[in-house]
């Protein structure tokens, strides 16, 4: 069982819709972060968030932390090809042993 | 700057086989960790270091062992390979939990 739950896990759409991927979790975490993973890679940091309530933008996705802490989306408006790949949130906690845990990802398909 | 090697990069194991993984960081940083991440899901953390000499387990630590005896290492072994243990293995390090985590990128074993 995975302490963050990602939904959904495959997305699809068209070029130049938007979409949201949401993170959840029933605990508090000191910070989420947010990855983008291609095939054959290893995950690339896109951007943390710290403070609950904080809206991160970042061209043209945006990233929102819960007030509580204990969730996070990720919306990404006018999807392009070049969005393709697998996002992952991350979180550490200290009630946890302050280690980096991962969800189980969100796949994402945007078709030309 | 090289930041994260993992070596090797492939390897095929048979059954009750040992081998060890070798990551190697130049960032100096503290927290270094190795995660596992199967065929279209997210990454389950196996092991992970807080700081040179210490180790805690992660979400699947049965059948790995890991070793840190200098602080820009971090070896993984498994010492009966079972075909479970086929997956591909990353190794990330981090200054502390909260800050961006480097990848390697990664290692795919395949146990037959």
């Amino acid at each position: 069982t995975q302490l963050l739950e990602q939904s959904p896990q495959f997305l699809s759409i068209q070029e130049g819709e938007n979409l949201t991927v949401y993170c959840n979790s029933s605990s508090v975490f000191s910070s989420l972060q947010w990855y983008r993973q291609e095939p054959g890679e290893g995950p690339v940091l896109l951007v943390t968030v710290v403070t609950g309530g904080e809206v991160k933008k970042l061209k043209r996705l945006t990233f929102q932390f819960g007030d509580a802490r204990k969730d996070s989306s990720l919306h990404i408006t006018a999807a392009q090809p070049g969005d393709t790949g697998l996002y992952l949130c991350a979180g550490s906690a200290l009630y946890a042993g302050n280690k980096l845990t991962f969800g189980g990802g969100t796949r994402v398909l945007v078709k030309p | 700057n090289a930041g994260v090697t993992q070596t090797p990069k492939f390897r095929v194991l048979k059954t009750g086989q040992s081998m060890t993984l070798l990551c190697a960081q130049d960032m100096n940083h503290e927290y270094m960790y190795w995660y596992r991440q199967d065929p279209g899901m997210g990454l389950r953390l196996i092991h992970y270091s807080v700081g040179e000499g210490t180790t805690a387990k992660g979400e699947v630590p049965d059948g790995y062992n890991v070793s840190r005896l200098k602080k820009q290492n971090f070896l993984l072994g498994l010492e009966s390979a079972a075909p479970s243990q086929t997956s591909v293995y990353f190794c990330a390090s981090s200054y502390d939990s909260y800050t961006e985590a480097f990848f390697g990128q990664g290692t795919r074993l395949t146990v037959v």
